[in-house]
Formats: structure tokens, sequence, C-alpha cells
């Protein structure tokens, strides 16, 4: 089937504003990732869903970031009073069960946005 | 120190060359080992999983060292379109995949 889908693609905004993003997982994978990558940097792990369990949440920089995944399926990640520095590329993944078998993570092409 | 170093790069080889990566990681119960691939303003997508026995696929061998807490990639016979930067990536049962951050190489003709 399909691969991971994110949109939109780009979202330029204004600093204050907020913004939702959006992922469609790759069907029956039951794990779901977000990351940010600043321009020439390493990815930053921000989120993680696992079936019905608590989201890890560990890596979501301050209390402005939040993530839903509703369903099991698709995921928002929503950034509230934006800032210049959230400027990024937002980037989700997904993968099968990896409490049943460490499995590789398949990436969707991004979402960046640009927080004038 | 961070949970996933690389050699910082970035690497410029010529076509042909054999080009070597390095990575270490601090967790020890790290589970699972990838390379990953990331072209220029491009997402991640999987080279390699990198095994305790070590593995090669075509041009491309990885190997792990679990006493060292060392992976490493090799790459031969090197193609322009190997250009990218190569994440080394580890994860605990998928669930905290720590990604190192990268390794850019240049394949010039």
């Amino acid at each position: 089937g399909a691969g991971v889908s994110q949109s939109p693609s780009n979202k330029v905004t204004e600093k204050g504003k907020d913004v939702e993003l959006r992922c469609d997982p790759i069907s029956g994978h039951t794990a779901l990732y977000w990351y940010r990558q600043s321009l020439g940097q390493g990815l930053e792990f921000l989120i993680y869903f696992q079936g019905n369990s608590a989201p890890d949440k560990s890596g979501l920089p301050s209390d402005r970031f939040s993530a839903e995944r509703t369903g099991g399926s698709v995921s928002t990640l929503t950034i509230q009073r934006t800032q210049q520095e959230d400027s990024a590329v937002y980037l989700c993944a997904s993968s099968r069960d990896p409490m049943i078998d460490a499995d590789t993570q398949y990436f969707g092409p991004g979402t960046r946005l640009t927080v004038l | 120190r961070k949970e996933v170093e690389q050699d910082p790069g970035p690497f410029n080889v010529p076509e042909g060359a054999t080009v070597a990566f390095n990575c270490t990681y601090s967790n020890s119960a790290s589970q699972s080992f990838f390379w990953y691939r990331q072209d220029c303003r491009k997402e991640p997508k999987l080279l390699m999983s990198v095994y305790s026995s070590g593995n090669e696929d075509g041009r491309f061998t990885a190997q792990l060292n679990r006493a060292s807490q060392y992976i490493s990639l090799l790459i031969r016979d090197s193609k322009l379109s190997d250009s990218a930067t190569y994440l080394c990536v580890v994860s605990n049962y998928g669930q905290n995949f720590v990604f190192g951050p990268g390794t850019r190489l240049s394949v010039l003709p």
C-alpha cells in the first residue's frame, strides 16, 4: 500500500499562531513517531505512540507541543503560539509492532514549517 | 556524551573509492541497529539493518561490535549516487530510536 503521508508539505505561519501537522502512517503499523530536523542538523525525537499505550512524550521541547493519535492511526502534532525557533522539518515515521520484532521505521516526506 | 556519535565528516572521495563510517553508542541495552541514508532535503530511508554477525548487501557491509558498542558501515566502489548523509540508528526493542547526527558523504567524479 501507500507509504507514510504527511500534510501539509509546507507551512508558513506567523509567530504566535497555532499550527497542526498531520501524519497518516502505513496501514497496520502500530508504532508512530514524530521527529523534527532543523537545517543541517540531526533528527530530534519528539513523541512516540505504540498501540493503546500511553505515548512517550519525553522528547517534546515545551508544553506548546502536543500530539494525539486517533483510532490508532492518524496522528496530529499541534504547536501552539509558534516561535521562530520552531522552524524545522517535522518528520513522521511508522513501524510494525516493535515489541514483537524490532523493525525499521518508514518515514513520511515531512512538513517544512517556517515561522516568520 | 551523546547517545549516538558518528564521524563528523564530511567525507569527499573519488568514484570507485572505499569509504568507512564509524558510529558509537552509549546505551548498552540497545538491541537493534540500523544505517539510514538521507538525501538532501529528503526523508531518511533505511539502508540496512546491522546484525551481530555482520552483514553485507552488495557494495555495503555493516559490522557490529557489542563489546565496544561500535557500528561500522563500509562502502566499496563508491558511486556518485552514494552521495548522501548516512545516519547511524540504535534502538531498544523499537521503543526508543536514537539517531546519530549523520556523516555526509560526497562522491566526486
